[in-house]
C-alpha cells in the first residue's frame, strides 16, 4: 500500500528550529511534486510550501515565506520541511501530501501528521 | 491570495439527508477546485478532484459541480460515516488556499 509517514515533530521553544521528514514507500516518489499542509488546534486546513517532481520549483505560503524551507531526497524517497525562527502560531499538525499528476487532481495521499507544538 | 468561502460553517442532518455545501472563490479558478472529507484524528481524504470528478474508491452519493466561482458539494443520501468536516482547496494558482470548513454533525 502507498504510505507517506513523517516525522521530527515534537515540542520545541519560539525561535528555535526543527526539521520534519515524510519517508515515502511503494510510490513513485521522483515523479510526483509534494506537499506540506498544516492544521492548528481547533482551525481549518492551510497549505504551507510546495516542491516539484525534481525539486527545481518551489513555493511557499505567505505566513512561512523566509523562514521554512522545503526540500526532497529523490534517492531516499524523502520529502523534508526545515522550520526556523518558529512562532507560537506555527503550532499545528503537519502533513505531507503527494499531488495527482492529473490536471487539478488534489492531494490523493496524505501522510497520518506530526504534531509541532511552539511553547516556552 | 485567492479566498475560499464556504457555507454553511456548519450543519446539522440525519441519515439519509441531502447535503449540500457551497464553496465561493474571490475570483475565477475554473475547474482548480478539490472537495476534502476530514475526521479528527485522522488527515484529510480526497473526494472530488477538478470540480466535479470523483476519486477512485470514493461512493457515488457524492457529487461535485460548478466553475468559475461557485462551486457545490453535494452527498445524496447522507450516511452515519459521513459524518465529518468538509474542505474545498484551490489550485488555480499558488499560494493554494482552503477554505474554512464545513462541519457536518447529527
Amino acid at each position: 500500500q502507498v504510505q507517506l509517514v513523517e516525522s521530527g515533530g515534537g515540542v520545541v521553544q519560539p525561535g528555535r528550529s526543527l526539521r520534519l521528514s515524510c519517508a515515502a514507500s511503494r510510490l513513485t516518489f521522483s515523479t510526483y511534486a509534494m506537499h506540506w499542509v498544516r492544521q492548528a488546534p481547533g482551525k481549518g486546513l492551510e497549505w504551507v510550501a510546495v516542491i516539484s517532481y525534481d525539486g527545481s520549483n518551489k513555493y511557499y505560503a505567505d505566513s512561512v515565506k523566509g523562514r521554512f524551507t522545503i526540500s526532497r531526497d529523490n534517492a531516499k524517497n524523502t520529502l523534508y520541511l526545515q522550520m526556523n525562527t518558529l512562532r507560537a502560531e506555527d503550532t499545528a499538525v503537519y502533513y505531507c501530501a503527494r499531488a495527482s499528476n492529473t490536471l487539478f487532481g488534489g492531494f490523493d495521499i496524505w501522510g497520518q501528521g506530526t504534531m509541532v507544538t511552539v511553547s516556552s | 491570495a485567492i479566498q475560499l468561502t464556504q457555507s454553511p460553517s456548519s450543519l446539522s442532518a440525519s441519515v439519509g439527508d441531502r447535503v449540500t455545501i457551497t464553496c465561493r472563490a474571490s475570483q475565477g479558478i475554473s475547474s482548480a477546485l478539490a472537495w476534502y472529507q476530514h475526521k479528527p484524528g485522522k488527515p484529510p481524504k480526497l473526494l472530488i478532484y477538478a470540480a466535479s470528478s470523483l476519486e477512485s474508491g470514493v461512493p457515488s452519493r457524492f457529487s461535485g459541480s460548478g466553475s468559475g466561482t461557485d462551486f457545490t458539494l453535494t452527498i445524496s443520501s447522507l450516511q452515519p460515516e459521513d459524518f465529518a468536516t468538509y474542505s474545498c482547496q484551490q489550485f488555480n494558482n499558488y499560494p493554494l488556499t482552503f477554505g474554512g470548513g464545513t462541519k457536518v454533525d447529527i
